[in-house]
């Protein structure tokens, strides 16, 4: 199995910018996951998918973040527009029924 | 939610046992407790999980106090590679998904 991928791996933009992350998740999990990482806030719970369906998008900063899951095996998350503060890792995790997540590499955004 | 306390760091010679401690006093009687650990430039990898008894797998030890208000991860026979931040966290009770609310960690180094 290949794990959890997404790309693009490094990111650079200019303030304004739209920006979509994305994320394959492992085959056969029904929960997906999509996490920030920055110094000042550690990992941060963005939004979660469990068949595909939104389940809680608390996390979300505002407005200028969405997150989509058309299929199974798809995800997107999109910035628009990119503020500096963006800047930040993104994970994408997904897990099946069982206790544990599998953590993809991880899309280093920055956003000058 | 339930909060974990952790030390935020601790320093393990190569070869010996690192025990890592993690309060959670306030846990319910349903949670379970995770252990991940994130080493540096990569995503969180899921290390063990337990509820009352103690747990054992190929990379770790999980030892959870009778009253469940701490608990210790022991890895028996640390390497270098075992160097990251160890994040101990309380599942939420949640309907959907595996819900995981990472804090600070503990960074331990093990040194050689």
């Amino acid at each position: 199995d290949a794990g959890v991928i997404q790309s693009p791996r490094h990111e650079v933009t200019e303030m304004g910018q739209e920006v979509t992350l994305r994320c394959k998740p492992i085959s056969g999990h029904n929960s997906l996951f999509w996490y920030r990482q920055t110094m000042m806030r550690g990992l941060e719970l963005l939004i979660y998918f469990n068949n595909n369906v939104p389940i809680d998008d608390s996390g979300m900063p505002e407005d200028r973040f969405s997150a989509k899951m058309p299929n199974a095996s798809f995800s997107t998350l999109k910035i628009q527009p990119s503020e500096p503060r963006d800047s930040a890792v993104y994970f994408c995790a997904s897990s099946s029924d069982t206790y544990e997540q599998y953590f993809g590499p991880g899309t280093r955004l920055t956003v000058t | 939610d339930a909060k974990t306390t952790q030390p935020p760091s601790m320093d393990c010679a190569e070869g010996r046992a690192a025990n890592l401690p993690c309060n959670h006093s306030t846990i319910s009687g349903n949670e379970y407790v995770y252990w991940y650990r994130q080493i540096h430039s990569q995503g969180p990898q899921y290390i063990i999980h337990g509820l009352k008894n103690n747990e054992t797998n190929e990379m770790a030890s999980l030892i959870i106090t009778e009253d469940r208000k701490s608990s210790t991860l022991i890895l028996p026979h640390a390497t270098l590679r075992d160097t990251a931040v160890y994040y101990c966290i309380v599942r939420p009770r949640m309907e959907y998904g595996n819900k995981l609310v990472f804090g600070a960690g503990t960074i331990l180094r093990v040194k050689s």
